[in-house]
């Protein structure tokens, strides 16, 4: 069974780095047939896709063009996990963060998710 | 950019069937998923390309898609399916590769 765990801190001040660690157990970062995702949701924005991370013989990024310049997602194959790391967040950052899976099996759906990581930008 | 609109509330007696629309232009032509999401927690993938169940979900709940109309359908309603759903679409020229729903909170009587 395929487990998704995130980790991090949940309360961040305007202009610092957001920075949200996915370990996974029962699949592999490496995989060639999956991608890892990080999403959010906000009462304001609903369910919002933020990038996503993939090895097809090399790694492969793609992030939302809103977010380009500010997110990068990096895989650890030492430790099998994910991270994100958001620059310069602000209030409108608010919001539950969520690692997903996508996989061959279920193509463009995410069929694994983190328990999710509520984090606020407040000063 | 892509957009796919959802009623924001569903109502239904128990034992009753709950329809489910997501809206979006030619959504036919696009694989259109599915996500239950109880309050506090993840979503949960209920549905994917149009009408396919992962395992572990019942057969009481359906889909289909057709025209500019997906529909999930919730048949024999129980307490325990009071949740939002969300419907989720792929599309390269959008801001965001993935599209969702704004999602539908599906209250049983």
């Amino acid at each position: 069974q395929v487990q998704l765990q995130q980790s991090g801190p949940g309360l961040l001040k305007p202009s610092q780095i957001l920075a949200l660690t996915c370990a996974i157990s029962g699949d592999n970062v490496s995989n060639n047939t999956t991608t890892w995702n990080w999403l959010r949701q906000s009462p304001s924005r609903g369910l919002e896709w933020l990038g996503r991370t993939s090895y097809r013989s090399k790694w492969f990024n793609d992030y939302a063009v809103s977010l380009k310049g500010r997110i990068t997602i990096n895989p650890d194959t030492s430790k099998n996990q994910f991270s994100l790391q958001l620059n310069s967040v602000a209030p409108d950052d608010t919001a539950v963060y969520f690692c997903a899976r996508e996989s061959q099996r279920t193509p463009e759906a995410f069929d694994v998710w983190g328990q999710g990581t509520m984090v606020i930008v407040s000063s | 950019s892509y957009m796919v609109t959802q009623p924001p509330s569903e109502s239904v007696a128990p034992g009753q069937t709950a329809r489910i629309t997501c809206e979006g232009k030619n959504i036919a032509t696009k694989s259109v998923h599915w996500y239950g999401q109880q309050p506090g927690q993840a979503p949960v993938l209920v549905v994917y390309d149009d009408s396919d169940r992962p395992s572990g979900i019942p057969e009481r709940i359906s889909a289909s898609n057709s025209g500019n109309t997906a529909t999930l359908t919730i048949r024999r309603v129980e307490a325990g399916d009071e949740a939002d759903y969300f419907c989720q679409v792929c599309d390269t020229g959008s801001d965001q590769r993935f599209v969702f729903g704004s999602g539908t909170k599906v209250t049983v009587l």
